[in-house]
C-alpha cells in the first residue's frame, strides 16, 4: 500500500542554518504530496503542497519539489528561525478508487532551532 | 478565518469509562475525517464521512469506537469503554468539494486514560 518515509529526528539547528528534512514515498501513479507542520500544543497546519511531478510547493520560506524519478518530496528552508521549531509531517493522498481521499502521514520530524 | 472546532481540548478519564469528542467542520465542507495521533507517530485515519455517510472506517476499532455525523455537519466520536492504549490526540479535519485533497485540521482533543 501507499506509504511515506521521512527522516527521524530530532533535527537541531542554530538560527539561520539551512534545513533539509528528507521524505520519500511509495504509491501507485501520481499522488498529491504535502508537508504539514504541528506547533507545540496545536493541530496540524498545511505548510505546502504539490500535485504533479516537478511541481514546487512553497510557503513561509519553505520549499519542496515533487520528484517522481526519486519518489521524493524533501523539505528545505534557507535560513531557519526559532519560531520554526515544530514537528513536520510529510503526507500523501493517493489515487485510490472510490470516494476516499485518504491522507497518509509519515512519522514526523521534530525540528528544534536554537538561538 | 474559518476553522475546524473541536472539544474538549483535553480529557482525562479512567479505563472502562465512556468518552466522547465533538467536531464542527468548516462550513460547506462535505468531507469530515477523524484521525488518531499516538505520541511520536503520524496521524492515522479512523473514519471518513462524506456528508452523513461513512466512506472509510476500515481502521476504526468497532468493538469500542463509534462515530456519527447525523445531519452531515458536526460529528461525534465515542469510545466505550476506554482502554489505556487509547491515550492519544484525536484530530478532526475537513475538506471542501472543490479541493478534496486539502485537509484543514482542528486543534485536536488530547485523551489520557488512567
Amino acid at each position: 500500500g501507499d506509504s511515506v518515509t521521512q527522516m527521524e529526528g530530532p533535527v537541531t539547528l542554530s538560527e539561520e542554518a539551512f534545513l533539509t528534512i528528507n521524505c520519500t514515498y511509495t504509491a501507485t501513479g501520481y499522488p498529491s504530496l504535502f508537508w504539514y507542520v504541528q506547533y507545540p500544543g496545536e493541530g496540524l497546519q498545511l505548510l505546502l503542497k504539490a500535485t504533479k511531478a516537478d511541481d514546487k510547493g512553497s510557503n513561509k520560506g519553505f520549499e519542496a519539489t515533487y520528484r517522481k524519478e526519486t519518489t521524493s518530496f524533501h523539505l528545505e528552508k534557507g535560513s531557519v528561525q526559532v519560531s520554526d521549531s515544530a514537528v513536520y509531517f510529510c503526507a500523501l493522498v493517493g489515487l485510490g478508487g472510490g470516494a476516499t481521499n485518504k491522507l497518509i502521514f509519515g512519522t514526523g520530524t521534530l525540528l528544534a532551532v536554537q538561538p | 478565518e474559518a476553522e475546524v472546532a473541536q472539544s474538549p481540548r483535553y480529557k482525562i478519564t479512567e479505563k472502562s469509562q465512556a468518552v466522547a469528542f465533538w467536531c464542527d467542520p468548516i462550513s460547506g465542507h462535505a468531507t469530515l475525517y477523524w484521525y488518531r495521533q499516538i505520541l511520536g507517530q503520524g496521524p492515522e485515519l479512523l473514519v471518513q464521512f462524506q456528508d452523513e455517510s461513512v466512506v472509510d472506517d476500515s481502521q476504526l476499532p468497532k468493538d469500542r469506537f463509534s462515530a456519527e455525523r447525523l445531519k452531515g455537519v458536526d460529528s461525534t466520536l465515542k469510545i466505550q469503554p476506554a482502554e489505556l492504549g487509547d491515550s492519544a490526540m484525536y484530530l478532526c479535519a475537513s475538506s471542501s468539494p472543490l479541493e478534496v485533497r486539502e485537509l484543514f485540521f482542528g486543534e485536536g482533543s488530547r485523551l489520557t486514560v488512567l
